[in-house]
């Protein structure tokens, strides 16, 4: 059974740090891993990651993937309270309609 | 870009009754989306996916009568939960492709439904 699971599920931090959140995953068929940051509605996209070592930055986030070790971490520097929200880890498979097999996520609580 | 729109974004209903959540995307055509279903302090669980012009495919454990899937046009796709009853309580979030076999989904904005 394909799984994706993130580490901590929650985490309380303050203004100004930086965090480290994990995702592992054993799936058949790998073809990416998506990051995406859920506040109180839907899911909005940060990064889509397919190969190793390569790391991804936008802003104060940045995201690298380890297809051997298989697992990924996105990084938040100087953390601000905008950032609370949980952040999701998601696997896409090689098939016909490439589904996302999602992780638990982790909820981030940034305090001033 | 890649905006996708859900409708309605809450919804009351009693048990017995049938809603209908419509799911678009706005500035792009999605051959195929998908309709995912989130309960509380849970991770997204994919129920079904849906290509333009052909029956959904569902996840096991998800009762294709029960959830009705019609996705008539290259920008709309709608979920109707028949026979409503409280354990289908939940929040209800599609997303769609920018092509078959893309793996960015981009996020509805979701529909929380609740009944009665």
């Amino acid at each position: 059974e394909d799984k994706v699971v993130q580490s901590p599920l929650s985490l309380v931090v303050h203004e100004g740090d930086t965090v480290t959140l994990n995702c592992s995953y054993e799936v058949t068929n790998f073809r990416s891993l998506l990051w995406y940051k859920q506040e109180k509605k839907a899911p909005t996209f940060l990064f889509m990651l397919t190969s190793s070592g390569i790391e991804k930055k936008s802003g104060r986030l940045s995201s690298i993937l380890d297809k051997k070790e298989l697992f990924s971490i996105l990084n938040i520097t100087a953390t601000q309270t905008g950032d609370s929200a949980v952040y999701l880890c998601a696997v896409a498979l090689w098939s016909g309609n490439t589904p996302l097999v999602f992780g638990k996520g982790t909820r981030l609580s940034v305090i001033a | 870009g890649a905006v996708v729109s859900q409708h309605p974004s809450r919804v009351i209903c009693k048990s017995g009754t049938s809603v209908k959540i419509e799911c678009r995307s706005l500035d792009f055509q999605a051959t195929t989306m998908f309709w995912y279903r989130q309960f509380p302090k849970q991770s997204l669980m994919l129920m079904a996916t849906s290509n333009e012009g052909s029956k959904a495919t569902y996840e096991q454990g998800v009762e294709k009568d029960k959830f009705l899937i019609n996705h008539a046009s290259l920008t709309l796709s709608t979920l109707t939960v028949t026979s409503a009853h409280p354990e289908d309580s939940s929040f209800y979030i599609c997303s769609a492709t920018t092509g078959t076999g893309v793996e960015t989904q981009y996020f509805g904005p979701g529909t929380r439904l609740l009944v009665l």
